[in-house]
């Protein structure tokens, strides 16, 4: 079963703001966190990773921060474009443990 | 470069067919996976190939086979399907089969079963 979720299924940003994307897990060992980003008629597209040794991490205009405190993982986006329409997932696996774990995703939609 | 490839990106089939999906990287991973995905939902692990061996089957029915020719090539043979498979179906690979190496995902291939 899925050991990964996400708080709300959908999102709503207007453009140029900022977007947060909440995501709870519940095994503990995991090690292990991604983001994928899918847009309509594509396959899911690697955003950011981070280990669980780390508690933030950035990339281009996105971070993750991973609370381990309280299994939880979230992504920021910075100045929402409408090309940041899409699901996002997360996703985590563990040291000994090569499979995926997905969560359910959330629809983020912009609106100009 | 991470691109993995599919072919075809859309497929209609009848439950007799037998029909075969085909998915390539040159990225020289040597771990390549099989998803499947419904709408709205998440994608769920099939298969697994490690090294070119077949290393996890995640209870999928037979009328599934998948096939790994070489470290480029991964191909998922359908025969007998049903109308409740028809889905997205996922390739994806990584350099290794570890949970260090991210997984690339292809643009997948639309299959229908009527």
């Amino acid at each position: 079963g899925e050991s990964v979720g996400l708080h709300l299924p959908t999102l709503s940003v207007q453009e140029g703001d900022n977007s947060i994307i909440n995501c709870a897990y519940s095994n503990s060992a995991s090690d292990y966190f991604i983001w994928y980003k899918q847009e309509s008629g594509k396959g899911p597209q690697f955003i950011i990773d981070i280990r669980s040794n780390m508690d933030k991490r950035q990339g281009q205009r996105v971070t993750v921060l991973l609370n381990k405190t309280v299994k939880h993982l979230s992504l920021q986006i910075a100045a929402t474009q409408p090309g940041d329409s899409a699901v996002y997932f997360c996703a985590e696996n563990k040291s000994n443990d090569y499979k995926l774990s997905f969560g359910a995703g959330t629809t983020v939609t912009v609106r100009a | 470069d991470t691109e993995v490839t599919q072919t075809p990106k859309h497929l209609v089939m009848g439950m007799t067919n037998k029909k075969s999906l085909k998915c390539e990287q040159h990225m020289g991973h040597r771990a390549m996976y099989w998803y499947k995905q419904k709408a709205k939902k998440p994608p769920e692990l099939m298969f697994v190939y490690s090294y070119e061996k077949l290393s996890i089957n995640e209870s999928v029915p037979s009328r599934f086979s998948p096939e790994c020719p070489n470290s480029s090539l991964l191909n998922l043979h359908l025969h007998a399907l049903q109308p409740e498979d028809s889905a997205l179906y996922l390739c994806a690979s990584s350099l290794r089969p570890s949970f260090e190496d991210t997984q690339y995902f292809g643009p997948g291939t639309r299959l229908t079963v009527l």
